[in-house]
């Protein structure tokens, strides 16, 4: 059952600390997305790898976030130092680029900086 | 830019009727993509049902349809013979064609269904 791994699926931290979310994509997908969703903004664009490379991550505070993709099993998603307007549901997404349109979806990070 | 447009935050609907959630979107776009993904409580976010633009013809999927009204931009989901397991919080989505694309969806703010006993 191929599905989207992400971990933790909870995280609670304190202000300043650095906190890092971990996805393990679809073998065989070369498309990775971060998602946050917060109640105020719903779902947005954070960041996304095409073949491991970053090709937008605009969405993204570019002082304190930071994601990357070591290899093509695992992509991270680092915040440092988190604050409370940190706290959000994390999403990570794979898709499969050849001609296929559905984006996967893990589970989610929730995230709580406090 | 893309907008997408949820306007009922909220609905509820009796177990084993017919509910229809509405959802506009606005693009310069010719060609694209619009879904509508289920989120229920685990967080999981599903795919319901996908439409191309270029198809003229609404998507099905057993107990869910769309109305695709490419003129007037609007994108509605008709849920039929509502089941308790309907019962999440439902996205619109939006994305452009193209392979650079591919996956890069722009949400709406999603209404919350809530089916009854």
């Amino acid at each position: 059952d191929a599905r989207v791994t992400q971990t933790p699926r909870h995280k609670v931290t304190e202000m300043g600390q650095e906190v890092t979310m971990r996805c393990q994509p679809i073998l065989g997908h070369n498309t990775v997305f971060w998602y946050r969703q917060t109640m105020m903004q719903g779902l947005e664009l954070l960041a996304y790898f095409r073949n491991r490379a970053p090709l937008d991550d605009s969405g993204m505070p570019k002082d304190r976030f930071s994601a990357e993709m070591p290899d093509a099993t695992l992509a991270t998603l680092k915040i440092q130092p988190s604050e409370p307007r940190d706290s959000a549901v994390y999403f990570c997404a794979s898709v499969w680029g050849q001609g296929r349109t559905e984006a996967f979806f893990g589970q989610g990070t929730r995230l709580t900086v406090v | 830019a893309q907008t997408v447009t949820q306007s009922q935050p909220e609905m509820s609907v009796q177990e084993a009727e017919t509910v229809t959630l509405s959802c506009t979107y606005d693009t310069s776009e010719s060609n694209y993509y619009l879904f509508w993904y289920k989120q229920p409580p685990s967080r999981q976010m599903i795919l319901v049902i996908r439409q191309e633009a270029y198809k003229q013809q609404n998507a099905t999927e057993n107990r869910f349809s769309v109305n695709f009204q490419k003129a007037a931009k609007s994108f509605s989901l008709k849920i039929s013979d509502s089941q308790l397991g309907d019962t999440a919080m439902y996205f619109c989505a939006f994305m452009k064609l193209g392979s650079s694309n591919t996956g890069k969806l722009i949400f709406g703010q999603g209404t919350t269904l809530q089916v009854k006993p």
